[in-house]
């Protein structure tokens, strides 16, 4: 079974910008879960989507969005970005929700 | 305070021992407890899940999760140079949010 796929695997962006981020899931796997993870917070939950809803959010500015399709591919958009938002983005595959297996990430760099 | 602590180490051991890992929380509505290793720039792979309390064991990996005692460990038989890596505990509440600790840095001498 293929794992989880993110694309692009890099970005450099600047100030003010905005980026879209894409997640393809395991084969039959409902559930997409977003994660931003930096040296000084770790891993933190953005949001989660299952069958197209969301269905659980992090406490992150409005800036941070996504959406879900009906293949289950995922993504997330960050508008204005800001300097603090360079990381490296997660998204996370379940069947369910809680089983969760992690793409290989983005990382995104704002200058 | 933080919901889920972890010791973020290095914690340094050699080849053949028993590495040793451990986490605790706060929430009691966490029923779902995972543990991930991590490769430096690599997303995290998933070892071990577990739901409420109990042991598991997968080859050379042990969970333990003790919610009396909100505490759960990871240990590591025969460690190898291949295990040195970030080991992240990871815990679920709620459908599809993970609260992860901090991560602890596990290093394996030759």
């Amino acid at each position: 079974k293929a794992g989880v796929t993110q694309t692009p695997r890099y970005l450099i962006k600047t100030r003010g910008q905005q980026v879209t981020l894409s997640c393809s899931p395991i084969s039959g796997h409902r559930s997409v879960s977003w994660y931003q993870q930096t040296p000084g917070q770790g891993l933190q939950f953005l949001f989660e989507y299952f069958s197209e809803t969301q269905r659980n959010k992090g406490n992150f500015p409005g800036r941070f969005s996504g959406r879900q399709f009906s293949n289950s591919r995922s993504e997330m958009n960050v508008s204005t970005l800001e300097l603090g938002d360079s990381a490296l983005y997660l998204c996370a595959s379940s069947a369910e929700g809680n089983e969760q297996f992690f793409g290989p990430g983005t990382r995104l760099t704002v200058l | 305070q933080k919901e889920v602590e972890q010791d973020p180490g290095p914690l340094s051991v050699p080849e053949g021992a028993i590495v040793s890992l451990n986490c605790t929380y706060s929430n009691s509505a966490f029923q779902y407890f995972m543990w991930y290793r991590q490769y430096s720039r690599k997303g995290p792979e998933l070892l071990m899940y577990t739901y409420s309390s109990g042991n598991k064991e997968d080859g050379r990996f042990t969970a333990q999760v003790d919610k009396s005692s909100k505490y759960i460990s990871l240990f590591i038989r025969d460690s190898q140079p291949s295990d040195s890596a970030t080991y992240l505990c990871a815990m679920s509440g709620s459908w599809g949010k993970l609260q992860f600790g901090a991560g602890t840095q596990v290093v394996v001498t030759p």
